[in-house]
C-alpha cells in the first residue's frame, strides 16, 4: 500500500480564490509527521507547514493551514487567496518515528495552476 | 548564503561515466540526506548521515553509488558507471534534531546520455 497518496495530478485554482489539496496517509507508527513542500520550475523543495501526530490544533503558517483529520488519516493542505506565484508542484510528505525517524516518504504531488 | 547549497546544478554524462555530487548542507545541521527525484514522482530517499556517520542506506542505493561526509561537513554522492536509469534529480537537505522540515538543496538534475 502507498504510504502518501495525492489523487489529484493536477488542480486548477482562479487568482484569490482558496483551493484544497488532498493528502492522505497509511501508518500504524503512533508517532509521525506530516509536511508539505511546494517545489516551482526550478526544483528546490520549500517547506511550507508540517504538522505532528499528537497535535491537538491544525498547523497553520500564513496563507497556509493544513486540515488533519487524524481517524481519518489525512493531512490535506489548504492554501486561501491563491496568487499567481504558487502555481507549482505540492508534495505531501511523512516521516514515521519507527525506524529513527530519519528519512520522508512522499507522494506523487500534485501540479496546482493559480489562472487569472 | 545560508541555505543548502549543491553542485553543480546540472550534469549532462555519457553512460558508464563516473558523475560526483556535492552537498554543503546549512552549518549547524548535524543531518544530511540525500533523495532521488525521477520526472513524475516525489523524492525517494536514498541515504542518511548524522556527523560523518551514514546511519542508513536505501535499498535504491545499488553497489554504483556511494556517498561520504568526510569531517560531517559536506558531503559528495558518487555514481559510477552510469546508466541511463540514473537520470534524475538528486536532492540533498539537511536538518537539526527537530520534528519539522528538512531545508532542502535545489538539487543536481543529471542526465545520462
Amino acid at each position: 500500500a502507498q504510504k502518501i497518496t495525492q489523487t489529484q495530478p493536477g488542480m486548477f485554482v482562479q487568482e484569490k480564490e482558496a483551493v484544497t489539496l488532498d493528502c492522505t496517509y497509511d501508518t500504524s507508527d503512533p508517532s509521525y509527521g506530516l509536511f508539505w513542500y511546494k517545489q516551482p520550475s526550478s526544483g528546490e523543495m520549500i517547506f511550507l507547514i508540517y504538522q505532528g501526530s499528537y497535535d491537538q490544533q491544525n498547523a497553520t503558517e500564513g496563507r497556509y493551514s493544513l486540515n488533519f483529520q487524524k481517524a481519518r488519516k489525512s493531512a490535506n493542505l489548504v492554501i486561501s487567496a491563491s496568487q499567481l506565484g504558487d502555481s507549482a508542484m505540492y508534495f505531501c510528505a511523512m516521516r514515521e518515528q519507527s525506524g529513527g525517524g530519519n528519512k520522508l516518504t512522499f507522494g506523487t504531488g500534485t501540479q496546482l495552476k493559480v489562472e487569472l | 548564503d545560508t541555505g543548502v547549497s549543491q553542485n553543480p546544478r546540472h550534469k549532462i554524462t555519457k553512460r558508464g561515466q563516473n558523475v560526483t555530487f556535492r552537498c554543503d548542507p546549512i552549518s549547524e545541521h548535524n543531518r544530511l540526506y540525500w533523495y532521488r527525484q525521477t520526472l513524475g514522482q516525489g523524492p525517494e530517499f536514498l541515504t542518511y548521515f548524522q556527523n560523518e556517520a551514514q546511519l542508513e542506506k536505501s535499498r535504491l542505493l545499488s553497489d554504483r553509488f556511494s556517498a561520504e561526509r568526510p569531517k560531517g561537513s559536506f558531503s559528495t554522492l558518487e555514481i559510477q558507471r552510469t546508466e541511463q536509469g540514473d537520470s534524475a534529480m538528486y536532492l540533498c537537505a539537511s536538518s537539526v534534531q527537530r520534528p519539522d522540515g528538512y531545508t532542502f538543496g535545489s538539487g543536481t538534475r543529471l542526465t545520462v546520455v
